[in-house]
């Protein structure tokens, strides 16, 4: 069956500290893979998307994320943080037909 | 580019009322809308997926005739809350997407919707 999987829940980090938020998905083919932000009470954003070629993929805002086939994971990372990322992230994997299958998302809270 | 309005932001009515959401594709062509539904601190859950020109295509337990579903343009899909009552309060987002399995889906700001 194709799912995604987000870990952690909850995440703290310090401000200016680094970041990596965990995914890790099931699915049959070659996936589409995403990583969206919401911000409280507001749509979603996307982050950073990956299809095909390099494995390591760059976004906005400074984040990344890496496509690891071998242990099914699309991990996204930032090298410091900042106040204005906490927020909640959502990892997303393309199942075909256009239909994504959301992760459960992880809630990002950043300490000054 | 790939700006998604969704309107309004926020309904409060009553029960029994029926409200409509829009949403709107403003710099692109959308073959495919999503609607979501998102319950506090929950992920998003896919209602139905509509493509222009077509009847929308419903996920399992969703009611049909209680979220009906229009995308008349390329620009534009509707969903209309039915006879709304207290449990169909949540927040609702639509998505849209450009041809191809490859488009990332563009979300709208959200929905918030509240029934007396």
């Amino acid at each position: 069956a194709q799912s995604v999987t987000q870990p952690d829940i909850h995440i703290t980090v310090s401000e200016g500290a680094s970041l990596e938020l965990r995914c890790n998905y099931s699915y049959g083919a070659t996936p589409y893979l995403f990583w969206y932000v919401q911000s409280p009470g507001q749509g979603l954003q996307l982050l950073l998307k990956y299809f095909s070629g390099d494995t390591l993929v760059q976004g906005i805002k400074g984040f990344e994320a890496e496509f690891k086939r071998s242990q099914s994971s699309f991990n996204l990372r930032k090298p410091s943080v900042h106040w204005s990322d906490a927020a909640e992230y959502f990892c997303a994997v393309g199942a075909g037909t256009y239909k994504y299958i959301f992760g459960t998302g992880t809630r990002l809270k950043v300490l000054a | 580019g790939a700006v998604v309005s969704q309107h309004p932001s926020r309904v409060i009515c009553k029960s029994g009322t029926s409200v409509k959401i829009e949403c709107r594709s403003l710099d692109f062509q959308a073959t495919t809308m999503f609607w979501y539904r998102q319950f506090p601190k929950q992920s998003l859950m896919l209602m139905a997926t509509s493509n222009e020109g077509s009847k929308a295509t419903y996920e399992q337990g969703v009611e049909k005739d209680k979220f009906l579903i229009n995308h008349a343009s390329l620009t534009l899909s509707t969903l209309t809350v039915t006879s709304a009552h207290p449990e169909d309060s949540s927040f609702y987002i639509c998505s849209a997407s450009r041809q191809g399995a490859d488009q990332p889906q563009h979300f709208g700001d959200g929905t918030r919707l509240s029934i007396l």
